[in-house]
């Protein structure tokens, strides 16, 4: 089983709908990460949380809300949902506990959205 | 945000040629990580480095950490077609800070 998995893998939605993509880790990791991807673009940070009760806006929040419902689970909503959020997005996982700082970054498989 | 310099941005090459791609950096990074993806599918850990200096190899990949610790390099030997995809390096300043990512190196390699 994959260790950090996304759900749905691929959504098209409607301008203007409420979306969630969701991210589940059995990694044990304590930090999560939602990104987005465009092409030419790279990967760019939406939000993230260092641990349960923890969450911080990345580069480009707007837009976009995220809940931590458990150290496991991390899920990022669209509450208005607009085209140029088509993109594809990405849940990652981080272990800041790992030994000597040797923290590293794990990601899904990814979800493909497109908002028409 | 923090935008790591990734150069080259793609790279079309003969299958069993050698290929390096490097990463840069305005700031000191304390972590360096080099990541695949092909298309698709989210990026997969390559090669982790966490010293300055440091040069580690996964197969016929090496990467190194550069001794300024604001570069990381990443070298494939004897290309294979399966190689294809974008490479992204990704640095973090230090534990407890957010990583920044390279826009990606798009790898072609012609059989």
């Amino acid at each position: 089983d994959a260790d950090v998995t996304q759900t749905p893998r691929n959504r098209i939605t409607k301008t203007g709908k409420r979306i969630m993509l969701e991210c589940s880790q059995t990694k044990g990791h304590d930090r999560m990460y939602w990104y987005r991807q465009d092409p030419g673009l790279g990967l760019r940070l939406i939000y993230y949380s260092f641990d349960v009760k923890d969450i911080n806006k990345g580069e480009i929040s707007d837009g976009y809300s995220v809940s931590r419902q458990a150290q496991a689970k991390f899920s990022l909503s669209l509450e208005s949902a607009i085209p140029n959020q088509t993109a594809l997005y990405f849940c990652a996982t981080s272990d800041s506990l790992a030994g000597g700082g040797r923290e590293t970054q794990y990601f899904g498989p990814g979800t493909r959205l497109l908002v028409l | 945000g923090q935008q790591l310099n990734q150069s080259p941005q793609s790279m079309f090459i003969q299958e069993g040629e050698d290929v390096s791609m490097n990463c840069t950096s305005s700031s000191i990074f304390n972590t360096w990580l080099w990541y695949k993806q092909d298309p698709g599918e989210g990026p997969v850990l390559l090669i982790a480095l966490y010293k300055a200096g440091e040069l580690t190899s996964n197969g016929r990949l090496t990467a190194q950490f550069g001794i300024t610790r604001k570069d990381s390099f990443l070298n494939i030997s004897a290309s294979i077609p399966s190689d294809v995809g974008i490479y992204f390096c990704a640095g973090q300043p230090g534990t407890g800070n957010q990583f920044y990512f390279g826009t990606g190196t798009s790898l072609t390699v012609i059989p």
